[in-house]
């Protein structure tokens, strides 16, 4: 157990529609990052926070935004979805925004989305 | 435009012997290297980690190689077990201010009893 927590497990939604992940980090860890995974593919970085700033953003559609909240919890919204959208979803924490000598992330166990 | 690739999709090992997977990248920029194993249904959990001022590191059975040179990564497993099968993946990143990761596509590790 990574002490990362997501939520829901599964979700199963039609496209067009709105969605909101959750992520709730470990204790004491100010950074979270979120990555999706699609159907045999890699884990692709979305975006990352820190202490409830955006900090870094990677290959995430306009169609998706997120936030940290000053409890540290992070949401993940996706919108106007498709059916591309299909895909795992991760959220990662970190102590730090950047650790020095490892950039040693915990991971959740993932957001399970499909898109109809 | 692939930064990262793995070469190997999948790769069986006897358990006892030597587990090899690799990693080649494209960007110069890259400053720590990481790899992650993950089992099904859960999330990839790191492993081991090198810095780009280091050439290799060693943590009980997991050794991570760095040739900067030939910008590859590697990692060797010994001896291999069984509960080494998983999928692993090279990770990337580089040391600023935001920290946008790089994830191979992965290589699914077999270890047959």
């Amino acid at each position: 157990d990574s002490g990362v927590t997501q939520t829901p497990k599964h979700l199963i939604t039609a496209t067009g529609q709105r969605v909101t992940l959750r992520c709730s980090p470990r204790s004491g860890d100010l950074s979270v990052y979120w990555y999706q995974q699609s159907l045999d593919q890699g884990l692709q970085f979305l975006i990352q926070y820190y202490n409830g700033e955006e900090r870094a953003k990677g290959n995430i559609l306009e169609r998706f935004s997120a936030q940290q909240f000053p409890d540290l919890h992070s949401e993940l919204n996706l919108s106007s979805l498709e059916l591309g959208d299909s895909a795992l979803y991760f959220c990662a924490s970190s102590v730090e925004a950047w650790t020095g000598n490892a950039y040693e992330q915990y991971f959740g166990p993932g957001t399970r989305l499909t898109v109809t | 435009d692939q930064q990262v690739k793995q070469n190997s999709p999948s790769l069986s090992v006897q358990e006892g012997r030597i587990s090899i997977l690799n990693c080649d990248y494209t960007n110069s920029m890259f400053d720590y290297f990481l790899w992650y194993k993950k089992y099904p249904a859960e999330g990839p959990t790191f492993l081991i980690s090198i810095s780009s001022i280091k050439d290799k590191n060693e943590d009980g059975r997991f050794t991570v190689f760095l040739n900067k040179s030939a910008k590859h990564l590697s990692l060797h497993i010994v001896p291999s077990q069984p509960g080494d099968s998983a999928v692993y993946f090279c990770a990337f990143g580089t040391d600023n201010y935001g920290q946008n990761f790089v994830f191979g596509p992965g290589t699914r590790l077999s270890v047959l009893p």
